[in-house]
């Protein structure tokens, strides 16, 4: 089984529904990322969490929200999807206790919003 | 803010021949690490190799190499030997060591081997 694990891989919605990507992890890591990639951009920051009481904006956060629930989930929520939000998320860990802190990543969600 | 600039859209190179991806970056934080991720088209994305600021050696990882020249902002991924399964993406990274801080991206290269 993958160390970090998305779902959906795969969605599909149509404008104004309400979408939830879920992230869990087993690396048993404090912190956990959601980025999103498009075309040409590469990885964006949406939201990032340093533990399960700190919660931080990224670079593009508007339009999304985020809940961990515990250490090990991190959920990335669309509340009114609309079609410039269909991309590539990713959800990421990293430890930072006395390693280089690279992120270890999830396979991926794809959206498409219609 | 962190900025990362890849200027390489597309790359291609011929099978068995090294192939350098250029990264610079832009910082005002003098402790800061510097990353390289691989994403083949099945979309994953791999870590391959990792740069400290005040690290004097350039990194090393096999057929990875990290050309690191501080003063010139630069951290250019060199893969010596190129395989037809280096072909995929390729992501430059940075984080800041101090203060609360994620990785920011550059926009990334794509890499062709060529037979």
């Amino acid at each position: 089984d993958a160390d970090v694990t998305q779902t959906p891989r795969n969605r599909i919605t149509k404008t104004g529904k309400r979408i939830m990507l879920e992230c869990s992890q087993t690396k048993g890591h404090d912190r956990m990322y959601w980025y999103r990639q498009d075309p040409g951009l590469g990885l964006r920051l949406i939201y990032y969490s340093f533990d399960v009481k700190d919660i931080n904006k990224g670079e593009i956060s508007d339009g999304y929200s985020v809940s961990r629930q515990a250490q090990a989930k991190f959920s990335l929520s669309l509340e009114s999807a609309i079609p410039n939000q269909t991309a590539l998320y990713f959800c990421a860990t990293s430890d930072f206790t006395g390693t280089t802190g690279e992120l270890f990543f999830g396979e991926g969600s794809r959206l498409t919003v219609l | 803010a962190q900025k990362i600039t890849q200027t390489q859209p597309g790359m291609f190179v011929q099978e068995k021949e090294a192939v350098t991806l250029d990264c610079t970056y832009d910082t005002s934080d003098q402790s800061y690490g510097l990353f390289w991720y691989k994403q083949p088209s099945s979309g994953e994305m791999i870590f391959l190799i990792y740069q400290g600021s005040y690290d004097e050696q350039n990194a090393t990882e096999g057929r990875y190499s990290l050309n690191f020249q501080k003063a010139r902002k630069s951290a250019n991924l060199v893969i010596s030997a190129s395989q037809l399964g280096d072909s995929a993406m390729y992501f430059c990274a940075m984080r800041a060591d101090t203060g609360r801080r994620a990785l920011t991206f550059g926009s990334g290269t794509r890499l062709q081997v060529q037979p």
